[in-house]
C-alpha cells in the first residue's frame, strides 16, 4: 500500500526554527508537495521538490531525498501566524496525490 | 476576491436527502478536483476531471455523482445523504503544475 507518515503534533517557540518531517512509501514518484492549513481553513501551497536537495522561499525551505523516502519542511524565524497544519503529499506514478495526515504546529510566545 | 466558489459553505440536512454541492473556478484551470477531508486526517480524492464532458472516481467516490458540462462548474452529488458523510468537502484545481488551489470548503452535518 502507499503511505505518507508526518508527525501528529508539535510544538516551538516564536522566533525559534522547526523542522517537520515526512517519510513516504508511495508506487512511483513524481513529485512531493507541502501545504499549509490553518484551522477552519483551505491547504494553500508552500513548497514541491522533485528533485533531490533543499528548495528555500522565504522563512521556508523544503528538503528531498528520494533514496530515502524522505522530506522535511524547515521553518525559520518562527511567527504566531505559523500555527497551523502542515499537509506533506507525494504524486505517485499515476500522478495521483497521496496525502499525510498532517502535522498541527503550535506555537508558543 | 476567490477564484474557487464553493456553495453552501454550511449544511445540515437529514438523513436520506439528496444534495448538491457546488463548486466554480474563474481561473481557466481544466483539471478540477473533490476532496474530503475529517478533522485531523489526510484528504481522500472523491472525483476528478481533466476538462468539459470527462470525470475520474476517486478513492470515495461510490456513493456520489460529479459533471463537467463547462470547465467553470464541478457540482458533487450525494443521491442519499447518511450520517457517515458528514465532513469536509473540498473543491480544488490544478494548471497541471500539480499545484492546487482549494475553494474554502463546504462543510457538511447530516443528522
Amino acid at each position: 500500500g502507499q503511505n505518507i507518515d508526518q508527525p501528529t503534533e508539535m510544538t516551538a517557540t516564536e522566533g525559534a526554527i522547526v523542522q517537520i518531517n515526512c517519510t513516504y512509501q508511495t508506487s512511483g514518484f513524481n513529485g512531493l508537495f507541502w501545504y499549509q492549513q490553518h484551522a477552519g481553513e483551505a491547504p494553500t501551497f508552500l513548497s514541491y521538490n522533485v528533485l533531490d536537495g533543499l528548495e528555500e522561499k522565504g522563512r521556508f525551505s523544503s528538503f528531498l531525498s528520494r533514496s530515502k523516502g524522505y522530506s522535511y519542511l524547515l521553518l525559520k524565524e518562527l511567527q504566531m501566524k505559523d500555527s497551523a497544519s502542515y499537509l506533506c503529499a507525494v504524486r505517485d506514478q499515476d500522478y495521483q496525490l497521496i496525502w499525510g495526515a498532517g502535522t498541527k504546529l503550535i506555537i508558543k510566545p | 476576491e476567490a477564484d474557487i466558489y464553493q456553495t453552501p459553505r454550511y449544511l445540515v440536512i437529514g438523513t436520506g436527502k439528496k444534495i448538491t454541492l457546488e463548486c466554480s473556478q474563474t481561473m481557466g484551470h481544466d483539471k478540477m478536483y473533490w476532496y474530503q477531508q475529517d478533522p485531523g486526517m489526510e484528504l481522500h480524492l472523491i472525483h476528478y476531471s481533466y476538462g468539459v464532458n470527462s470525470t475520474e472516481k476517486g478513492d470515495l467516490s461510490s456513493e456520489s455523482t460529479v459533471s463537467r458540462i463547462r470547465t467553470e462548474h464541478f457540482p458533487l452529488t450525494l443521491e442519499s445523504a447518511r450520517p457517515s458523510h458528514t465532513s469536509q468537502y473540498l473543491c480544488a484545481t490544478s494548471a497541471g503544475t500539480g499545484e492546487l488551489f482549494f475553494g474554502e470548503g463546504s462543510r457538511l452535518t447530516v443528522l
